[in-house]
């Protein structure tokens, strides 16, 4: 079935560190892909998306390319900060789909 | 502001009552959808609605019920039928067609006490 797979965390960085969070998926067709953030107590936002291969995603210094040949869209970020902080989830959707298939999930603490 | 707004944000209940969460939605969205998010597993789809009166399970609707009266309005009742209620729990909305993101509320915590 459709899934994805991201790398276990958690993860610590110290400041201007740079972060992979790596996410693999399984799917059937076609799909679009994504990272949401959720800070502490909070629902999740966008981070960033790619709706085709090769597509990058880029957002507040992260970065994300939807590689085909691997089925992979690792996260990226140069220079974590200490408001990086937060849990990092991988999404999938397939084309014409309704779901989301979200990653378990990856918590990023970055200490000055 | 156009948003998704779940209510309340922390929630206890007794064992063996019935509990419903609200999630008002001004986005203009066709679709709407509940998660469940429990330590160290993502989150799981319960239900989701493509349009007014007509919604589907997802992979753990049981225990959970759901309504779409309005386009705006999503809630979700847990029942006493739900072992382990105790969750963060996530309201979506989406725009139906093309490659449109999710938008998620705040959350509510419910805490079985």
């Amino acid at each position: 079935g459709d899934s994805v797979t991201q790398m276990e965390g958690p993860v610590t960085l110290s400041e201007e560190a740079f972060l992979t969070i790596n996410c693999t998926y399984t799917a059937t067709g076609y799909p679009s892909l994504f990272w949401y953030v959720q800070y502490p107590g909070e629902g999740l936002q966008l981070l960033l998306k790619a709706t085709k291969a090769d597509d990058k995603g880029s957002n507040k210094g992260f970065e994300a390319t939807y590689r085909k040949e691997t089925t992979s869209f690792h996260l990226e970020k140069g220079s974590v900060q200490v408001s990086d902080s937060a849990v990092y989830f991988c999404a999938l959707r397939l084309t014409g789909a309704n779901n989301l298939f979200f990653g378990t999930g990856t918590r990023l603490t970055v200490i000055p | 502001d156009g948003g998704i707004t779940q209510s309340p944000k922390y929630l206890f209940r007794k064992e063996g009552q019935n509990v419903t969460l609200s999630c008002e939605q001004n986005l203009n969205h066709d679709a709407m959808y509940w998660y469940r998010q429990d330590p160290g597993q993502g989150l799981r789809l319960i239900y989701y609605s493509q349009i007014v009166n007509d919604f589907q399970k997802g992979d753990i609707a049981e225990g959970y019920s759901v309504s779409r009266e309005k386009k705006e309005s999503f809630p979700l009742t847990v029942t006493s039928a739900q072992k382990n209620p105790t969750a963060f729990y996530l309201c979506a909305s989406r725009k139906l067609g093309g490659n449109t993101e999710a938008f998620f509320g705040q959350g509510t915590r419910l805490t079985v006490v």
